[in-house]
């Protein structure tokens, strides 16, 4: 069975422009989260979704959004992006609601802004 | 605010030891704990998943342990070998919480050399 896949797996862009990064989970997961991940830290909780509707937000700002498609993948949307939104995305899939239940990691997004 | 620090950052050792990597929790109100291993650049991989009400986790050469009480865990690896070089994350998920937010520590940067 195929995990947790991201899309793409590298991305650069340039400072101001929008970002739209693609996951779909295990098939048979209904929970999709994003975390964001600077070098050398632990990542960072954005968004999870079950079932179609937001769970859950983290301290990130407006310029972030997710939303989640009738077959549960999922995209994160970034717009007016700065340099210090450069980071690995990794998004995480889970079989049931939250939060009893173990999460699965894609290999992660790299994004670059310039 | 839930804290999760893990020590030590960095760890080096020669192949054959045995080794243990330290989790605290600032808030010992946990659903579950989680510990991930993630190679340079890459997503992450999920090890063990402990519940709350558990003590540990086994997983071939590794072992989790789980103290709710002093709001620790330890991840114990048998017999280390190169392929387990890697950073090692823990996570929990608070408890109370009506979502799946993981809360990870910085992680432990691990070298096993041959």
């Amino acid at each position: 069975d195929a995990g947790v896949t991201q899309s793409p797996t590298h991305l650069i862009k340039t400072r101001g422009q929008h970002v739209t990064l693609r996951c779909s989970p295990i098939s048979g997961h209904k929970s999709v989260s994003w975390y964001q991940q600077v070098l050398g830290q632990g990542p960072q909780f954005i968004f999870q979704y079950y079932e179609k509707e937001e769970r859950g937000r983290g301290n990130f700002p407006d310029r972030f959004s997710a939303r989640q498609f009738p077959n549960y993948s999922s995209e994160l949307n970034v717009n007016a992006l700065l340099l210090g939104d450069s980071a690995l995305y990794l998004c995480a899939s889970s079989l049931w609601g939250p939060p009893d239940t173990e999460a699965f990691f894609g290999q992660g997004t790299r994004l670059t802004v310039v | 605010k839930q804290e999760v620090t893990q020590i030590p950052a960095a760890l080096s050792v020669p192949e054959g030891e045995n080794l243990v990597l330290n989790c605290s929790f600032t808030d010992s109100a946990i659903y579950n704990l989680q510990w991930f291993r993630q190679d340079p650049g890459k997503g992450l991989t999920s090890l063990l998943l402990i519940q709350s009400s558990q003590r540990e986790q086994t997983s071939g050469r590794l072992n989790a342990s789980l103290d709710k009480s002093s709001g620790r865990s330890t991840l114990y690896i048998a017999a280390s070998q190169p392929g387990d070089s890697a950073t090692y994350l823990c996570a929990v998920i608070d408890g109370g919480t009506s979502y799946g937010k993981l809360t990870f520590g910085q992680g432990t940067i691990l070298t096993v050399h041959p």
